[in-house]
């Protein structure tokens, strides 16, 4: 089967980093996807590690390991308005996207 | 706003009714996706077409639900015989698939259906 599994809540200061993990479990999967969700509004399309290693985007980084199945995604400096759910989602060959049930950041002042 | 477009963005029906949402994608996008969601989860797959092709259909999907992509431009998604548990938000996606690594999907607002 294919799974993704990352932490329902976090909680951070304005200004702090925090760090999102996600194991998953799956044969197939080429690489690691994350996006963000607000309340109310569309997924968008943070990044991608089709490689090991590191990707950064300004104040986000992802990181994914897959000989530990295993990724994560680093918010720097973070603001208010980064409150919102994080999605680690698994891209097959097929470009078939399985996502994980995601993290609810919250950004305390 | 993303430019991809669903329509309607609400629907409340009663059970039993069918429905039919649409999906306009990114003009020049040849990948397209629909998604489930409900509160508190990730976007669960649907199906997914390359250009009107449509490529692969999840297993959780019972034979009610059945999308169409005409000439490869907008998708159809039909639920027929509607139950209380298919209440939730579907979502549509699109992408442009170049090459290997072209795995960003740019969303859709949604369309909320609400079963009574």
């Amino acid at each position: 089967g294919q799974s993704l599994e990352q932490p329902s809540e976090v909680t951070a200061v304005e200004g702090a980093i925090v760090q999102i993990n996600c194991t998953y479990q799956t044969s197939g999967f080429y690489g690691l996807s994350w996006y963000q969700q607000h309340d109310g509004g569309a997924p968008t399309f943070l990044s991608y590690n089709g490689l090991d290693g590191l990707e950064e985007t300004g104040r986000f980084s992802s990181f994914l390991s897959r000989s530990d199945s295993y990724g994560y995604l680093l918010l720097q400096e973070l603001q208010m308005k980064d409150s919102a759910s994080y999605f680690c989602a698994g891209n097959t060959g097929g470009f078939k996207t399985i996502f994980g049930a995601g993290t609810r950041l919250f950004v305390k002042a | 706003d993303t430019g991809v477009s669903q329509d309607p963005r609400h629907k409340i029906t009663k059970r039993g009714q069918n429905v039919t949402f649409r999906c306009d994608p990114i003009s020049e996008h040849n990948r397209l996706y629909w998604y489930r969601q409900t509160l508190g989860q990730g976007p669960e797959f649907l199906t997914y077409f390359q250009n009107e092709a449509q490529l692969e259909k999840s297993r959780l999907l019972s034979d009610r639900f059945s999308a169409e992509r005409p000439k490869g431009s907008f998708s159809t998604l039909e639920i027929q015989r509607t139950e209380q548990g298919d209440s939730a938000m579907y979502l549509c996606a699109s992408s442009l698939v170049r090459s290997t690594t072209d795995y960003e999907q740019y969303f859709g607002p949604g369309t909320r259906l609400t079963v009574t």
